[in-house]
Order: C-alpha cells, then structure tokens, then sequence
C-alpha cells in the first residue's frame, strides 16, 4: 500500500546550525507533499507544503526539495532556534486526497 | 489560514461510557473532515474520513460501530467513541479540508481522552 518513510526519527542539532528531514514515498500518483510542525498536546500545524509541479520552494528559514522521479522530499531549516524545537511530519497526498503521514522526527534546537 | 477547533481539549471519563468529540471549522465549509488518532510518540493514524451528508468511511480495522462519526452539517462532525475502555485512551485529532484554499488540510489543536 501507500507509505511515507521519514528519517531521521530524531535529529538534535546546536543552536544557529541547520537541521535536514528526509522523506520518500511510495505512491507514484502522490501530487501534493506538505509538511508539518507539531508541538507537544497540540495537533499538527503546516509550515510549508510543495506540489508535483515544482522542485523546491522557501519561505524564510525553511525550506523543502522534492525529487519526483526518486520520489523524496526533504525539509531544510536554516539558522534553527531553540523555538523550531518540535515533533515534525512530513506527508503525501495522492488522487485518492488520503494524507499519509510519516513517522515523524523530533527535532532537539540546543541553545 | 483557516481554523479548525475541537471540544474538548481534554476528557477523562470512566470505562463503560461514552464520549462525543466535536471538531468545527470556523471560518470556511469543509465537506470532508477527517479523523486521527495518536498514540504518544507516534505518527498519525488515520481513523476515518467523514463526508458531510453521508456515512464516513472508515480504515481498515477501525470498528465503525465504536467510533460513531456524525457530520451533520459543513462545519461540524463529531466522534463519538462508544463503551470507552482505557485502550481507547489517547490524542484524538480532528482534520477539514478547504476547499477555497486548493484543498488544504488544516488540523485542529487534538482532544486528549483518558479512560479510567
């Protein structure tokens, strides 16, 4: 079936360095691929999303990559801060609208 | 961008019972809503998407006869989970789509349910 693989599940980098998410999907129909920022007891909140037709796309210090033909997609976050500390998802949308999500990766900023 | 809320934010009820989580968009109409489930340090496990107007359809071994959806209008489907048991205990989220906004899925801030 449709799968998401996202790595790595936990990633703990120093204040001010830049922080790279990995996400590669199965479902060669998927067209849309938002990711998400979840803070603890709070749901998901997106943060920057990216559609088949574009291969890369900023806003600010974050940043995502996408690769149709190797199907994978990353999240880059520029000059980090203790405050981008949180539990990030990514995640695909195909034909069928269904979101797959990926396992997540919790993300350390150390001050 | 558009606002999804749920009610309650948290919920401690004793086994047996029941329990209705609501899940409102409050600034644009959403045919479809979706819900989650979360267990702690884990990803989001689609439970069911609810279709205004008609049955919700639900993922494979999720008991529909337990997790009762309701989306009665454009802004507002509910979850009823039935004859709670602590196993059922966890973060509940709900989702709606924006039609307006290409279909974006905005995500409401989750219901926390504990079952003693």
């Amino acid at each position: 079936g449709e799968n998401v693989e996202q790595h790595p599940s936990t990633l703990s980098v120093q204040e001010g360095d830049s922080a790279v998410i990995k996400c590669t999907y199965s479902d060669s129909a998927s067209n849309y691929f938002p990711w998400y920022k979840q803070e603890l007891g709070k749901g998901p909140q997106l943060i920057i999303d990216i559609r088949s037709n574009v291969g890369e796309k900023k806003d600010q210090r974050i940043a995502v990559t996408l690769n149709k033909t190797a199907k994978h997609f990353s999240l880059h976050i520029t000059e980090t801060q203790p405050e981008d500390s949180a539990v990030y998802f990514c995640a695909a949308i195909g034909g069928g609208f269904k979101t797959i999500f990926g396992a997540g990766t919790r993300l350390f900023v150390k001050a | 961008g558009a606002v999804v809320s749920q009610h309650p934010s948290r919920v401690i009820c004793k086994s047996g019972t029941s329990v209705k989580i609501e899940c409102r968009s409050l600034d644009f109409q959403a045919t479809t809503m979706f819900w989650y489930r979360q267990f702690p340090k884990q990803s989001l496990m689609l439970m069911a998407t609810s279709n205004e107007g008609s049955k919700a359809t639900y993922e494979q071994g999720v008991e529909k006869d337990k997790f009762l959806i309701n989306h009665a209008s454009l802004t507002l489907s509910t979850l009823t989970v039935t004859s709670a048991h602590p196993e059922d205990s966890s973060f509940y989220i709900c989702s709606a789509r924006d039609p307006a906004a290409n279909n974006e899925q905005f995500f409401g801030p989750g219901t926390r349910l504990t079952v003693l």
